[in-house]
């Protein structure tokens, strides 16, 4: 059964890089056939996009974050990981991993989530 | 300011149903047959309720439809039921250079 999990730092300071790291348990991110994703959402808001990787090498980023994004994946710890580099008040916000349906494994629509992690952007 | 446009907010007493609509563009949701739609509870990570329009995922209640006229996709629920209360975000692929989209998000009330 499929879990993801993520973490890092809850608070991080405004100009500084925020990283977040997505364990997987229930599947192998470097033998298997699928996109694995970051989602996220303000306090109070809706969803968004943030990027998209495929082991080994392809990633598709939200075209408003592409500068500062950067999706990669560590195999040895069949992890994939999140930086957004100079982050400000406007990156609060739960950030969540995710990963399409068995049926449609390189899609961008997600049946697995993370349970999310809030990471505050403050001094 | 989100890519597609859904209500605020929608409202039904138990039993009745409801449609949610989710409008955006030749670009996104009408140039692709790939809008999806999420329920998220309070806390809660976003569920999958609908993709490809008008797909159910295993599990999810009939009482949850899925369609698409133009450039505006619907979700309708019907026999409305208390835990159906929720919020509610569409999603729609729109081309390789930003493949995913996301509505604004519609908070239900089953009054």
């Amino acid at each position: 059964q499929l879990q993801l999990q993520e973490s890092g730092p809850g608070l991080v300071k405004p100009s500084e890089t925020l990283s977040l790291t997505c364990s997987v348990s229930g599947d192998s991110i470097s033998s298997s056939d699928y996109y694995w994703a970051w989602v996220r959402q303000p306090p109070g808001k809706g969803l968004e996009w943030i990027g998209t990787i495929y082991y080994p090498g392809s990633t598709y980023y939200n075209p408003s974050l592409m500068s500062r994004v950067t999706i990669s994946v560590d195999t040895s710890k069949n992890q994939f990981s999140l930086r957004l580099t100079s982050v400000t008040a406007a990156d609060t916000a739960v950030y969540f991993c995710a990963r399409p349906p068995s049926y449609s494994p390189r899609s961008f629509f997600f049946d697995h989530w993370g349970q999310g992690t809030l990471v505050t952007v403050s001094p | 300011q989100s890519a597609l446009t859904q209500p605020p907010s929608a409202s039904g007493s138990p039993g009745q149903s409801v449609t949610i609509s989710c409008t955006g563009t030749s670009s996104d949701v009408g140039g692709y047959y790939s809008v999806s739609w999420y329920q998220q509870h309070p806390g809660k990570a976003p569920k999958l309720m609908i993709y490809e329009v008008t797909k159910r995922p295993s599990g999810v209640p009939d009482r949850f439809s899925g369609s698409k006229s133009g450039n505006t996709a619907s979700l309708t629920v019907s026999g409305l039921q208390v835990e159906d209360e929720a919020d509610y975000y569409c999603s729609s692929y729109a081309g390789s250079n930003n493949p995913a989209v996301f509505g604004g998000g519609t908070k239900m009330t089953v009054l």
